[in-house]
């Protein structure tokens, strides 16, 4: 069974400094996907950055960026000059290829002290 | 382009009562998909559907949860003889072709908090 794995419950970095969220998974799959959800105080899902597994090239938007080790089923996600609106829930998440559900990790709290 | 719209945000029930949750996704979107997010736990997929069909329901409780998806019209997660433990967030995903093989990702809506009293 693919399984999701966050083991930070809460990280706090200070604003402007940089940040790295963990996330392993568990699979069989060669072709999958991989992402990274926020979910700030209002509870929305907003997607941060997605990762193909076929791409060895790390995936980055803006200050967001991946590092992403396919050999030891790991996908971490670095923030960069961290700012207060950063603060927020962060879920790693996982889908086969062959199909359609996303499979969250139990997430981890982002706190960005001033 | 308005995103995937839920309604409504905040719903309280008696145990007992029947909860209906809706989901409008963004325009041009066929795909559905619902999540549960039970207090501090992540999301957990519950049904996938298309317009008029249930693509996977292996997430839904047995008993007592429905979904459906009609050709016109939002798609609604149906509650019946709510209990305490269905408190959660339900969130509603969509995603104009199914996520796999492509490069689709699953937009998400704000999500329905349900309180059952």
């Amino acid at each position: 069974a693919q399984t999701v794995t966050q083991s930070q419950p809460e990280m706090s970095v200070q604003e402007a400094e940089t940040v790295t969220l963990s996330c392993t998974y568990d699979t069989s799959e060669s072709d999958y996907y991989l992402f990274w959800y926020k979910q700030p105080p209002s509870r929305q899902m907003i997607l941060v950055i997605r990762q193909e597994a076929y791409k060895q090239q790390n995936a980055t938007e803006n200050r967001f960026s991946v590092n992403f080790q396919k050999a030891a089923k790991s996908f971490s996600l670095k923030i960069s000059d961290s700012q207060l609106g950063d603060a927020a829930m962060y879920f790693c998440a996982y889908s086969v290829d062959s199909s359609y559900k996303l499979i969250f990790g139990s997430g981890t709290r982002l706190l960005v002290r001033p | 382009n308005a995103g995937v719209m839920q309604n409504p945000r905040h719903l309280v029930r008696r145990r007992g009562q029947e909860a209906r949750l809706r989901c409008s996704p963004m325009k041009g979107h066929s795909h559905v998909y619902w999540y549960r997010q039970l207090p501090e736990e992540g999301l957990k997929f519950m049904v996938y559907l298309q317009k008029e069909n249930i693509i996977d329901e292996s997430g839904m409780p047995k008993e007592r949860f429905s979904a459906e998806f009609p050709k016109e019209g939002p798609s609604i997660l149906r509650i019946q003889q709510v209990v305490r433990g269905d408190s959660a967030a339900y969130f509603c995903a969509s995603s104009p072709r199914p996520l796999a093989g492509g490069q689709e990702t699953q937009y998400f809506g704000p999500g329905t908090r349900l309180l059952v009293l």
